[in-house]
Formats: structure tokens, sequence, C-alpha cells
């Protein structure tokens, strides 16, 4: 069971756009900033958004993040077949003291 | 640009250590103001932190595994390495090192290793 909790899974169609959520608590997605990681098929994660909306160099704009309270966002704007992937939500909690992740959202590309 | 490397046994058996080493090429682990992580995946599963070594010796672990695991970083070699003790099957994961990066005000993991799968399993 992982502190923060995402949708298994979600889907779309090309163009489409798609948000992931990521519900956590005060301690953890309230109190820190939220970073995004998407992780293609049979590789490594990459870091896709940090502190709740930065998009690092060579990321697309299609991909934007937020927060609110205790929640954050993902959003993919003009979903492209190369966006099917697994993405992972991931903060510091206070109170565990250490980094959480959140379980997971497997995104289709129908 | 920093790229890192795991290395280290594919199978280990139940109630041994498991150790792994990162190789980090492109730049040095002997800067205080990184943070030298491990992150696992059991198969199928999410990411799971497992702990990070910062400032040139401090550590700071999962609660979860902390009686078990072990950072060190060598500067002479630019590795960094993990040691888990007493494994058993659930400990069977694709394991990350990665980079902790960020100003004050926020962290995150990037470059990531491609991962090294360890099983655990007589």
């Amino acid at each position: 069971q992982s502190v923060l909790t995402q949708p298994p899974s979600a889907s779309g169609t090309p163009g489409q756009r798609v948000t992931i959520s990521c519900s956590g608590s005060s301690s953890n997605i309230e109190s820190n900033p939220v970073n995004w990681y998407q992780q293609l098929p049979g590789a490594a994660p990459k870091l896709l958004i940090y502190g709740n909306n930065q998009r690092p160099s060579g990321v697309p704009d299609r991909f934007s993040g937020s927060k609110s309270g205790t929640s954050a966002s993902l959003a993919i704007s003009g979903l492209q077949s190369e966006d099917e992937a697994d993405y992972y939500c991931a903060t510091w909690d206070d109170s565990l003291n250490g980094v959480v992740f959140g379980g997971g959202t497997k995104l289709t590309v129908l | 640009q920093v790229q890192l490397q795991e290395s280290g046994p594919g199978l280990v058996k139940p109630s041994e250590t498991l150790s792994l080493t990162c190789t980090v090429s492109g730049g040095s682990v002997d800067i205080g103001s990184y943070y030298w992580s491990w992150i696992r995946q059991p198969p199928g599963k999410g990411l799971e932190w497992i702990g990070y070594m910062y400032n040139s010796g401090s550590t700071k672990y999962n609660p979860s595994l902390k009686s078990r695991v072990t950072i060190s970083v060598d500067t002479s070699k630019n590795q960094f390495s993990l040691k888990l003790n007493s494994v058993n099957a659930a400990d069977t994961a694709v394991y990350y090192c990665a980079r902790r990066v960020g100003g004050s005000s926020y962290k995150y993991f990037d470059p990531w290793g491609q991962g090294t799968l360890v099983t655990v399993s007589s």
C-alpha cells in the first residue's frame, strides 16, 4: 500500500488530454514539492516534472504538473502513442522522514 | 552529462547480503550538494526508496529497511554502494541507483541508472 494514491490505470486517444491524480496528506504533498517520473516499457524511470510544475530541459510542454492542498496532478495534452508508459508521483514525507512514491499509473494510448 | 551504472550479482541466496555498486561517469561523487541514492522496484510493482548518502558521510534510510541497509561512497573509485543484509524473496527487485539533486526548496532524482535485477532464491 503506497503512501501516495494514484489510479492504477488511465487511457486516452491520440490528441486527447489526460490527467493523472496523486493523493496524499498534510505530511507529504501539502508540505513538500511533488515530482513526476515517466517509466517507458522496459526502461528506467525518467524525471518528467519537478517542484510541482517545472519541466526539465527536453521535456515537451505537453506535460504539465499542478498541486492543490493534499493532491497533485499530471496533465498530458496532445496525447501521443509514445506517451504510453507508467507514471509515478513522488515527494518527501515529514512524518515518515523519507521519500514516498505513488503506486504508479499505467497510461494506455488507445 | 552524468551517467550511472549499477553492477553486482543477479542472484542472492536467502539470509545472505545483497551487494550492489553504482559507477558514476561524467561527474564526481565527491560533491556535497548531491545525494547518492538507491531505489528498487519489485517485478510488476511500484517504486520504493531505499535511502541515500550525502554530505560525504551522512545517510538517510527508508525506516522500513533501515535495520538492514548500508549505503557508502568510494570517492577513489567514483562509486557508491548498497548493502542489504538478511535478504528474503520479498527483496527480489530491480535496483536502481540515482542522483538526488535540487535546491533548498525542491529535490528530485535525476539521472537514474538503467537498473539491475536481483533475485533472491536458493
